[in-house]
Parts: C-alpha cells; sequence; structure tokens
C-alpha cells in the first residue's frame, strides 16, 4: 500500500522568509514523487517531481523538494516567500512498481503567505 | 495545448435531476481520472481509466455514479440521481502510462466543474 501524509493543515509564513510545506510518504518499495499547487478556483498543477537521482529538485515558480529516503520525507521550500504563493498545496507519491495504481494525494496544505 | 478540458465549469440543478460532466483529455495520453474535491473530504479518487479501459472504480461513491469513455478523446461522469451532497467540484485529469510497469508522468487537472445540487 501507498499513502502520503501532509501534518499540517495550515502554515502561515511572512513575505520573504523562507517557506517550508511538510510531506511525509509511505510506499513498499522507490517511490515517484510530486507536488502540486491549487490556486482559488483553479485545477491542481504540477509543480515538480522526483524520479531518481540528485535528492534536491528544482521545480517551477522558485520551489524546490528535498528528498529524503532515511526520513521518508520530500518537503517542498522556496527561500523566500511571496504574497502569489498562497495557494493549497499537495503531495503525491507513486510506488515505482505499482502496476496501474495512480497517484495518491495528501490532503493539502494551506499555505499563507503574509505581506 | 489547450490542456485538459472540462464542461460545464458550472452547474446547478435540482435533486433528482441527471447531471452529465464531460472531459477531453490531453491529446496523446492515455490515462483519465476523475476526482471530487469538497472541503470536508478533500480530493477524492473516482474513477481512472487506461486505454479506455475503467481500471478501478472503487472510490465510485454509490450506483448513481456512472463514467464512461467510448474514445481516446472524451469521457463522462453521470450522476443520477443527483443529491444536495453530490455538490462538489469534479476534475478530470489525464496523463501519459500507467499501462503496467513503472510510470512518472504527472497528470494534468482540467480546470474543474463546480456542481451544486439544489
Amino acid at each position: 500500500a501507498q499513502s502520503v501524509a501532509q501534518p499540517e493543515d495550515q502554515v502561515n509564513v511572512a513575505e520573504g522568509n523562507p517557506l517550508t510545506v511538510k510531506c511525509t510518504y509511505s510506499v513498499s518499495g522507490n517511490p515517484y514523487l510530486f507536488w502540486y499547487v491549487q490556486y482559488p478556483n483553479r485545477g491542481l498543477q504540477f509543480l515538480l517531481k522526483y524520479i531518481t537521482g540528485d535528492n534536491l529538485v528544482k521545480g517551477s515558480y522558485g520551489f524546490e523538494a528535498e528528498f529524503n529516503k532515511s526520513q521518508t520525507s520530500f518537503h517542498l521550500k522556496k527561500p523566500s516567500a511571496l504574497v502569489s504563493d498562497s495557494a493549497l498545496y499537495f503531495c503525491a507519491v507513486r510506488d515505482r512498481w505499482s502496476g496501474n495504481t495512480p497517484l495518491v494525494f495528501g490532503k493539502g496544505t494551506r499555505l499563507s503567505v503574509i505581506a | 495545448d489547450a490542456g485538459v478540458i472540462q464542461s460545464p465549469r458550472h452547474e446547478v440543478t435540482e435533486m433528482g435531476q441527471e447531471v452529465t460532466l464531460r472531459c477531453k483529455p490531453i491529446s496523446g495520453h492515455n490515462s483519465l481520472f476523475w476526482y471530487r474535491q469538497t472541503m470536508m473530504r478533500g480530493l477524492e479518487l473516482l474513477i481512472y481509466f487506461n486505454n479506455n479501459v475503467p481500471i478501478d472504480d472503487s472510490g465510485m461513491p454509490e450506483d448513481r455514479f456512472s463514467a464512461k469513455m467510448p474514445n481516446a478523446s472524451f469521457s463522462t461522469l453521470k450522476i443520477q440521481p443527483s443529491e444536495p451532497r453530490d455538490s462538489a467540484v469534479y476534475f478530470c485529469a489525464s496523463s501519459q502510462g500507467l499501462a503496467g510497469g513503472a510510470s512518472y508522468n504527472e497528470q494534468f487537472f482540467g480546470p474543474g466543474t463546480r456542481l451544486t445540487v439544489l
């Protein structure tokens, strides 16, 4: 079975400060990991993914995420938050050899960047 | 590319009526997913197709829900009869892959259909 947890429902950060949105996962094998962002009244948009190789993955809008196998984590980070980053963020996982199983999404974390 | 297209964007109907939501996936994608999003339950996977064949419909809440994919460029999600608790935003997504083996391809989401059942 595969699952993903986003332990924080809400994250508040001041504009210009670094931000972190947490994600931990559970798979029986090796994971593919994804981050999506959802702005109000919009569909989910792909931000970045980890497949293999370098543990630090860079994505859209200055976001990056670090894969940590020992801690089974894939936290999303940005060095300097913008008010426009305020949105709902979803982490997702898929076991590399899970056949026809689709992505499993977390419950989402609402990020609020305060000016 | 136009991305995943969903119609209608908004639907308001009365309890007991039939509702049909439509989706056109990205050309060349062979997997299609239907999700429902509510404040209470978050994002739920309802059903997904691979090469037009339903693979897993265990997320479909009741027999009132049905989905079809008659060809690679079109899918429908139907609710009959609709109930107020079906009010939600319904998303369609598509991706390449999932045909056995491992797939690291991301899913692309449509803009969603906001359904309100009175």
